[in-house]
């Protein structure tokens, strides 16, 4: 059974850090796009950013109100994903989800969200 | 980045009605859109992808079509389990964009 599980959430001041990372099991992780999507509470999806399969370039892509703030990174030999945000804002507080999506971008499966709080 | 549109924004139906939910984009996407249940409380799911394709495991009384920029989100006979917010979302363009939801009631 496919299962995304998040984890690291919690507070975190504004202008510091949060290192979140999703726990991957039954796929094969390696071949597989990931996407982290964010929910501010009580509003809609917003799409973070992605990561390409190491085998399709490994490269990544970012929504402008995160970019050179947040990192994705992968860990393939712990079917594990990272997201690095740094100098956080008040407007980062989210659940985050992370998904798998194909090679288009759909959003296949999903883990439970981890919630980030950014407060003083 | 492309706009999503959706309308309504919520509605309210009774067991076993027809529901339309359509999602407007700001420029020519293709087909490249999908539709996703979110429960309260729980993550999203695909139901619809590439307009009109049927998510695996997803029953028949929920669908999707294309026409141009217009694109159209149907439950056929509304069940109690479909409450929820159903969201499109493009992916012609980075970045992908979510349309802001539409809210289903039972009446």
């Amino acid at each position: 059974e496919m299962q995304l599980v998040e984890s690291g959430g919690g507070l975190g001041k504004p202008g510091g850090s949060l290192r979140l990372s999703c726990a991957a099991s039954g796929f094969t992780f390696i071949n597989a796009w990931m996407s982290w999507v964010r929910q501010a509470p009580g509003k809609g999806l917003e799409w973070v950013g992605r990561i390409k399969s190491k085998t399709d370039g490994g490269t990544t892509d970012y929504a402008a109100p995160v970019k050179g703030r947040f990192t994705i990174s992968r860990d393939d030999s712990k079917n594990t994903l990272h997201l690095q945000m740094n100098s956080l804002k008040t407007e980062d507080t989210a659940v985050y989800y992370c998904s798998t999506m194909d090679g288009g971008g759909a959003f296949h499966y999903w883990g439970q969200g981890t919630l980030v709080t950014v407060s003083s | 980045d492309i706009q999503m549109t959706q309308s309504p924004s919520s509605l309210s139906a009774s067991v076993g009605d027809r529901v339309t939910i359509t999602c407007q984009a700001s420029q020519d996407i293709t087909n490249y859109l999908n539709w996703y249940q979110q429960k309260p409380g729980k993550a999203p799911k695909l139901l619809i992808y590439d307009a009109s394709n049927l998510e695996t495991g997803v029953p028949s009384r929920f669908s999707g079509s294309a026409s141009g920029t217009d694109f159209t989100f149907t439950i056929s006979s509304l069940q109690p389990e479909d409450i929820a917010t159903y969201y499109c979302q493009q992916y012609n363009n980075l970045p992908f964009t979510f349309g802001p939801g539409t809210k289903v009631h039972i009446k």
